[in-house]
């Protein structure tokens, strides 16, 4: 399974723009990167996958360079709701399953 | 409807006490997944099952026990509980053990 490298703690003010790189230089030709958020004592939430390049949805961006070695996830215009902790995700297909296994995740704190 | 719902919200249970943690989805989702997660770490992934049946057992005690009695329903059977189990039990379910899987709230137990 190929092994995640995230910060392990963030700050950032609100309003600003947060950018949360992981590392995943083992990733696999079939593996796709996920993102989920955790609040305390709640599951993760899902906040975007990709495979290459970049994708955007309504509440993040994620930058994927060419070699998908690491990724970055963006989030535009933090405010306090979004102090969490964030996980990147490689996720491998195991006999057709997803076979997911969560790094350290980053702790973003937000502050006003 | 993207919910996964799980009960009981809080359980405390003894070391000699037979209990279970109950988990359903109603999205169609085909493969459905037990994690648990330690204070202050990520998720570890107990079981997968897909389509009813037990895919993945990342080597999980015998003294937990899941179950899937039906495509919407996951259980996992507690016994013999050590306190070092206390955790936050989390579900999620996914279409088909190949897309993103989305997570219950989860069941924080306590073992005195």
């Amino acid at each position: 399974l190929a092994k995640t490298t995230q910060p392990i703690s963030m700050d950032s003010y609100e309003g600003q723009e947060v950018n949360i790189t992981c590392s995943h230089n083992n990733i696999a030709t079939n593996d796709y990167i996920t993102w989920y958020q955790q609040f305390p004592s709640q599951g993760p939430r899902f906040i975007i996958q990709g495979y290459k390049t970049k994708v955007t949805n309504e509440v993040a961006s994620l930058f994927i360079p060419a070699d998908r070695k690491s990724s970055t996830l963006s989030l535009p215009r933090v405010s306090l709701s979004d102090t969490a902790v964030y996980y990147c995700l490689v996720a491998l297909l195991s006999g057709g399953y997803q076979k997911v296994t969560f790094g350290t995740g980053t702790k973003l704190q937000v502050i006003p | 409807d993207t919910e996964v719902t799980q009960t009981p919200k809080h359980l405390v249970m003894g070391m000699t006490n037979k209990k279970s943690l109950k988990c359903e989805q109603h999205m169609g989702h085909r493969a459905m997944y037990w994690y648990k997660q330690k204070a202050k770490k990520p998720p570890e992934l107990m079981f997968v099952y897909s389509y009813e049946k037990l895919s993945i057992n990342e080597s999980v005690p015998s003294r937990f026990s899941p179950e899937c009695p039906n495509s919407s329903l996951l259980n996992l059977h507690l016994h013999a509980l050590q306190p070092e189990d206390s955790a936050l039990y989390l579900c999620a379910s996914s279409q088909d053990g190949t897309d993103t899987q989305y997570f219950g709230p989860g069941t924080r137990l306590t073992v005195l």
